[in-house]
């Protein structure tokens, strides 16, 4: 089933902080962080295991809930660069071949 | 320098037609898959393959059909069974199986029915 990202859309100005979350229905193995720009690729941002252990590198970090079944990404003093559709992808346990199943995005906005 | 490469950047095909998506990686990944992207929903799952000669079904795997006769070669066919074709496809690879794996993306293709 399809993780629930929230908010969909977001806008800043620069130099704010956002947090988006992704929260599933079912028990989580890992959580991926997909950022994507207008008509490119998406690019990796990071992965968080079981474990609630938060990575990030920069002013871009996550953090994973086993328990709660969610995951946050904390987006600190914004840069226009931010800007793009984030996207997380869930991977539950006994889960073969490494399929993700990715939420709907959210889209975040950076304004001078 | 390593990456995906998927062509056409752009695709037009008439109803009825099948047409064929190239995803080609240099990266030596054992794992690749294939997602389609509408607006507004993400990116969902239609075939992806763990080894050469073997791929299972994502998702939304009808009206598509996939090989995987190379490593670094997974080719997409979108034929014409698939009611709703136009949208934005992008093919990924990943090192091995296992979802601790970050997935590398092509830059897509776009393709339109007419």
């Amino acid at each position: 089933q399809q993780p629930v990202q929230s908010p969909q859309a977001v806008i800043l100005r620069e130099g704010e902080d956002a947090v988006i979350n992704c929260s599933s229905s079912k028990a989580l193995y890992s959580v991926h962080w997909y950022r994507q720009k207008h008509g490119e690729a998406p690019v990796f941002l990071m992965i968080l295991l079981k474990g609630g252990e938060q990575k990030g590198h920069e002013k871009i970090s996550a953090s994973f809930n086993e328990k709660k079944q969610q995951s946050s990404l904390y987006l600190t003093a914004s840069q226009l660069s931010y800007s793009g559709t984030y996207f997380c992808g869930t991977d539950q346990p006994y889960n073969q071949g490494g399929k993700l199943i990715f939420g709907q995005g959210t889209e975040l906005s950076v304004k001078p | 320098d390593g990456g995906i490469t998927q062509s056409p950047k752009y695709l037009f095909r008439k109803e009825g037609q099948n047409v064929t998506l190239s995803c080609e990686q240099n990266l030596n990944h054992d794992a690749m898959y294939w997602y389609r992207q509408d607006p507004g929903q993400g990116l969902r799952l239609i075939y992806y393959s763990q080894i050469v000669n073997d791929f299972q079904k994502g998702d939304i795997a009808e009206g598509y059909s996939v090989s995987r006769e190379k490593k670094e070669s997974f080719p997409l066919t979108v034929t014409s069974a698939q009611k709703n074709p136009t949208a934005f496809y992008l093919c990924a690879s990943s090192i091995g199986q296992g979802a601790n794996n970050e997935q590398f993306f092509g830059p897509g293709t776009r393709l339109t029915v007419l």
